[in-house]
Formats: structure tokens, C-alpha cells, sequence
């Protein structure tokens, strides 16, 4: 098994631009989420979906929009980069209530918007 | 509301101990503990759930003290391979369906 892919590992953007985050997972978890990571901030959660077909706000969701069209796929968009979103992206994803499961992390985006 | 970590960093020597604290202004049904290296993805260590024991992984055990609404992560007699960013993540209500994660405790181990 792959576990959690994330594509591309690495990307440079104008602002301005547009780009969608490709996350996927082979380990029919039904919980899956977008991170952002940025120095002396720790994780902050961008959107998340508890299921095929749903989607909610994180705790940092302006400015992006995602989908979940696929059970195995979560897909993160960027309208019109802008600087402040320079991060590190991580994806991830859970078999249920997080609780009890634990969470299993994308090897990571890394994001330049300049 | 984020959690907050203490102490932001720490520099140890192989075989010392280190603590690392995550406190919450609320009251929390669960934390989970993940370890980053540097580089790479944050990697699952423990859950603690509200009214449960507290746990342990070799050398690395954790406690929930829920009515001072903290965790604590316990290294004994640290090795290299120990060094990273500790996150610390919380739930606050059961089902949640997701974790509010500190801002990171950065562990060094020295030879």
C-alpha cells in the first residue's frame, strides 16, 4: 500500500495563479484533511470530509476550496495565489472518528506563491 | 482554540529526559501525540482519551490530566532518533471528526 500520496511534492506559483493539490489514499479511510504548515504555527486544518461528497471548514479555510468527488481522493484548490499562502500543505487521512484513530500524513506540498 | 506547548524548545544529551507539556484553556475529551522530523510528515505516537490509563511506547509514555486540561509527553532516557517537532492535537467533544494541534515543541538530542 502507498498510504497517502500527495501531487505535486513541489510548486512555484505567481500571484495571481491558479492550482489544485491532489491528495489520495489507498486504505479506504473514510476521513480525510488538508493541513497547512507554516514556521512556529504547528498544523492548522484547511478543510476536511468526514465522507464521499462532503466537505467543511477547517480552522483557516479562506481562500481555498476543495472537493471530494472520490472516496480515495481529496482534492485542494487555489482560486488566486497569493503570497500569504506559501506553506507547506499536508494532507491526511483517518479510518473514523478521530478519537480513537490516528491520523496518517501525505509526505507534504511544499507551496512558493511569489 | 489552539493548544499551547511548553517549552517551544528543548536541548538534551543522548540518555536525559525531557518533558513536553500541551495545555488547553478547555476542557478536552482526547489528545494525540505526532512526531515530525525534519523534512518530512508528522507520524502518529499515542492517543489519551478522557478517563483512560495513562500510556506508553518504549521509552515514551504520556499522561491526560483532564481536570487541569493538560497532557504531558514523557521522554526517558532519550536517543537521537528522538530528535524532532512534537505536535500535540486535540479534541474537545467526542466525534469531533477533527484535532486543533499545538504550535510544536522542537527536541534536540546532542551525542
Amino acid at each position: 500500500n502507498a498510504g497517502v500520496t500527495q501531487t505535486p511534492k513541489f510548486r512555484v506559483l505567481k500571484t495571481g495563479q491558479s492550482m489544485t493539490l491532489l491528495c489520495a489514499q489507498d486504505m479506504n479511510h473514510e476521513y480525510m484533511y488538508w493541513y497547512r504548515q507554516d514556521p512556529g504555527m504547528g498544523l492548522r486544518l484547511i478543510h476536511y470530509s468526514v465522507g464521499e461528497g462532503t466537505t467543511a471548514k477547517g480552522e483557516v479555510p479562506d481562500g481555498y476550496n476543495v472537493s471530494r468527488l472520490k472516496k480515495q481522493n481529496f482534492l485542494l484548490g487555489l482560486e488566486s495565489a497569493a503570497p500569504s499562502q506559501t506553506s507547506v500543505y499536508f494532507c491526511a487521512s483517518s479510518p473514523g472518528h478521530p478519537y480513537q484513530e490516528t491520523q496518517y500524513f501525505g509526505p507534504g506540498t511544499r507551496l512558493l506563491v511569489l | 482554540q489552539q493548544p499551547v506547548q511548553s517549552p517551544q524548545a528543548v536541548i538534551l544529551r543522548e540518555g536525559e529526559d525531557a518533558v513536553i507539556n500541551c495545555s488547553s484553556s478547555k476542557a478536552l475529551y482526547s489528545v494525540h501525540w505526532y512526531r515530525q522530523k525534519h523534512g518530512e510528515a508528522p507520524v502518529f505516537l499515542m492517543i489519551l482519551l478522557k478517563g483512560g490509563e495513562q500510556k506508553g511506547h518504549e521509552k515514551i509514555s504520556a499522561s491526560f490530566n483532564e481536570k487541569k486540561q493538560q497532557s504531558s509527553l514523557y521522554l526517558t532516557a532519550s536517543q537521537l532518533s528522538y530528535s524532532g517537532t512534537y505536535f500535540c492535537g486535540t479534541e474537545k467533544i467526542q466525534g469531533a471528526q477533527k484535532l486543533v494541534f499545538g504550535q510544536g515543541t522542537r527536541l534536540t538530542i546532542n551525542p
